[in-house]
């Protein structure tokens, strides 16, 4: 367990709404995740962090924008929430180098009415 | 063509066969990964290979660099072993993490 916590758990909102979703840490570790899991399409990476500020984008990061301004915060921002991200959001983090051991949140769910 | 590719997508088995689960890539990778997720559940890491092979209890990956090519065996399955198994790869250019899109099985009784 490294100690990574995903709030909320669970969110219901609407169109056109911005929601915020958290992950933390509580291991200093340098690599994180975000990802979407839907029916039919596995885990698919939205944003990722390599570092404080250092961030990049992953397959499907249209309409999401993302924050890392400490280590043990990476905080996954829908502007303008639509129905298509109706979705579980993980959160995911790995350990020390690129050979590290990965460590998922439990997920927040996402229903965007 | 996905960068990570599960076989079969869907599996059944009895209480008590051996199955196997393969994973191929198409990229230059620092570690593969695999994972379970059990119905409704979280994504817990089973194993992280970077060369050779690892076994836990009933469960063993194997991993062949030069080919690109993975397997998670499980001996003696469980009823409950029933869990979508995935695999990931650690992009060796960019650090991404590339996921396949996951092995549903099925243990039965």
């Amino acid at each position: 367990d490294a100690g990574i916590t995903q709030s909320p758990r669970h969110k219901v909102t609407e169109t056109g709404t911005p929601v915020t979703l958290r992950c933390h840490q509580t291991e200093n570790h340098r690599y994180m995740y975000w990802y979407r899991q839907d029916p039919g399409h596995g885990l698919r990476l939205i944003h990722y962090s390599y570092g404080v500020k250092d961030t990049d984008k992953g397959e499907v990061s249209d309409g999401y924008s993302v924050s890392r301004s400490k280590t043990e915060d990476f905080l996954l921002t829908l502007e303008s929430a639509t129905s298509s991200q109706t979705s579980v959001y993980f959160c995911a983090i790995r350990q020390g180098t690129n050979t590290g051991e990965l460590f998922f949140g439990e997920g927040s769910r996402l229903t965007v009415l | 063509k996905n960068e990570v590719e599960q076989s079969p997508q869907n599996l059944t088995a009895q209480e008590g066969e051996f199955i196997t689960i393969n994973c191929s890539y198409s990229v230059g990778i620092s570690a593969l990964h695999w994972l379970q997720q059990h119905p409704g559940g979280g994504i817990v890491s089973l194993f992280m290979l970077s060369s050779g092979k690892k076994k836990h209890g009933r469960l063993i990956a194997t991993i062949n660099i030069q080919e690109k090519h993975s397997s998670l065996h499980i001996t003696a399955s469980h009823p409950r072993d029933s869990a979508v198994y995935i695999c990931a790869v650690t992009s060796y250019n960019t650090d991404k993490l590339i996921f396949g899109t996951g092995t549903r099985l099925q243990v039965f009784p």
